[in-house]
C-alpha cells in the first residue's frame, strides 16, 4: 500500500547548521507530497507542498523537491533557527488517502 | 489559526468512562478526517466522513466511534476507555474529494488522559 518512511529522530543541530531529513514514499498512484510541522503543544501546520514530478516546494526558508525517479522528498535548509524545533511529519496524498510519516524531531541550539 | 475548532481541548477520565470529542470542520469543507496521535508515535489515522458519509476507515478500535453530522461538525466517541487510549485526537478537514491536491488542515488537538 501507499506509504511514507522518514528519517529517525532525534536531529539536533546547531543554530545555523545545514538541516536535511530524508523522506521517501511508495505509492501506486501518483501522489501530492506534503511536509507539515507540529511545533511543541500545538496541531499539524502544513509547511510545503508539491503536486507532481519535479515540483519544488518552498516555505520559511525550508524546501523540497519531488523526485520521482529517487520517490523522495527531502526537506532542506540551509540554515536554522532555534525557532524551527519542532516534529517534521513528511505526507502524500492519493485520491482521498492521506499517509504521514512517522515523524522527526529536530532540536536546535544556540 | 487553521479555521478548525476542536473541544475540549483537555480531558481526564477515568477507565472504563466514555467521552465525545467534537470537531467543527473549516467553513465549507466537506471532509472530516480523525487521527490519534500517541507519546513519541506518529499519527495514526482513525476515520473520514466526506458530507456526512463514512469514506475511509483506518485504524480505529471497535470501542470508538464517529459521526458526522448535516452540519458538517464531527464527534469522535470513544467507550470503555483504557489506561492506552491516552493520547492526542486530531481532527482534520478538506475541501476536496477525489483531487489529490489538497492538504489537510489540522485543528490544535483534544488531549485525552485516562487514569
Amino acid at each position: 500500500g501507499d506509504s511514507v518512511t522518514q528519517m529517525e529522530g532525534p536531529v539536533t543541530l546547531s543554530e545555523e547548521a545545514f538541516l536535511t531529513i530524508n523522506c521517501t514514499y511508495t505509492a501506486t498512484g501518483y501522489p501530492s507530497l506534503f511536509w507539515y510541522v507540529q511545533y511543541p503543544g500545538e496541531g499539524l501546520q502544513l509547511l510545503l507542498k508539491a503536486t507532481k514530478a519535479d515540483d519544488k516546494g518552498s516555505n520559511k526558508g525550508f524546501e523540497a523537491t519531488y523526485r520521482k525517479e529517487t520517490t523522495s522528498f527531502h526537506l532542506e535548509k540551509g540554515s536554522v533557527q532555534v525557532s524551527d524545533s519542532a516534529v517534521y511529519f513528511c505526507a502524500l496524498r492519493v485520491n482521498n488517502d492521506m499517509r504521514f510519516g512517522a515523524g522527526t524531531r529536530l532540536t536546535v541550539k544556540p | 489559526d487553521s479555521g478548525v475548532t476542536q473541544t475540549p481541548k483537555h480531558l481526564i477520565t477515568a477507565t472504563g468512562q466514555r467521552v465525545t470529542l467534537r470537531c467543527s470542520p473549516r467553513s465549507g469543507d466537506l471532509s472530516v478526517y480523525w487521527y490519534q496521535q500517541s507519546l513519541d508515535q506518529g499519527l495514526q489515522f482513525l476515520i473520514q466522513y466526506y458530507n456526512g458519509e463514512e469514506r475511509a476507515k483506518g485504524n480505529i478500535l471497535e470501542r470508538f466511534s464517529a459521526q458526522q453530522f448535516p452540519d458538517l461538525h464531527s464527534e469522535l466517541n470513544l467507550s470503555s476507555l483504557e489506561l492506552g487510549d491516552s493520547a492526542l485526537y486530531f481532527c482534520a478537514s478538506s475541501a476536496y474529494r477525489g483531487v489529490n491536491t489538497g492538504e489537510l488542515f489540522f485543528g490544535e488537538g483534544s488531549r485525552l488522559t485516562v487514569l
